[in-house]
């Protein structure tokens, strides 16, 4: 099947820093999702992508849709103990029904 | 609004045993679906709902059956159970967009 990389598979990093993440494909997007998803609990919509090119922010959160339509990446600003979890990316392609693609997950740890 | 609520939460099945896992969203979406998520793996897809009466497989649906009859329920069953089904369930909702909302998972153990 369709298949989203995502990477790192894991961040292990000091509070107050900055953390980066992405997701590529070899097929083509309509839209990206970026969720979160802490321990014992069902993911949590962090941003939602739907053009091309645009870049969106959520607080100390910015993400972009990449121009070629095959990849997204996920920023974290300035990171505190709460945003441990696993991020997931998600796409999804043209025609399924709305059907979304995850990637595996990046797990973030952070040192205060 | 409760949004989409799971039950139950955690349960140890022996092998063989059948179960259903139940989902129900008080949002109204048309759009429902079942994910399984194993370490490292990310969510795989087991069965869709586009609205009351009509399912579809997703990615992995050998071994689960689901059922569609209302608006708001979307029960997951498992037949057989075998150690392979070990892995935490979600269920997921939606509306006209593409954003999913989750509920807070069951996790299953098969001994």
């Amino acid at each position: 099947g369709q298949q989203l990389n995502q990477s790192p598979q894991s961040m292990f990093i000091q509070e107050g820093e900055d953390v980066s993440m992405n997701c590529t494909s070899s097929s083509i997007f309509n839209t990206w999702l970026w969720y979160k998803q802490d321990p014992g609990e069902g993911p949590v919509l962090l941003i939602a992508l739907y053009k091309a090119g645009e870049l969106t922010s959520n607080g100390r959160l910015t993400a972009q849709f990449g121009i070629t339509r095959k990849d997204s990446f996920l920023n974290i600003s300035a990171s505190i103990p709460s945003d441990v979890g696993i991020y997931f990316c998600a796409g999804q392609l043209g025609g399924s029904q709305g059907n979304l693609i995850f990637g595996k997950g990046t797990k973030l740890s952070v040192k205060p | 609004n409760a949004g989409v609520t799971q039950t139950p939460k955690f349960r140890i099945l022996k092998i063989g045993q059948s179960m259903t896992l139940q989902c129900t969203q008080d949002m109204n979406h048309n759009y429902m679906y079942w994910y399984r998520q194993d370490p490292g793996m990310g969510l795989k897809l087991i069965y869709y709902s586009v609205g009351a009466g009509i399912t579809d497989k997703g990615e992995v649906p050998n071994g689960y059956n689901v059922s569609r009859s209302t608006t708001e329920d979307f029960p997951l069953r498992l037949e057989l159970a075998a150690p392979s089904q070990t892995s935490v369930y979600f269920c997921a909702s939606r509306s006209g967009t593409n954003v999913l909302t989750f509920g807070a998972g069951s996790r299953l153990t098969v001994l």
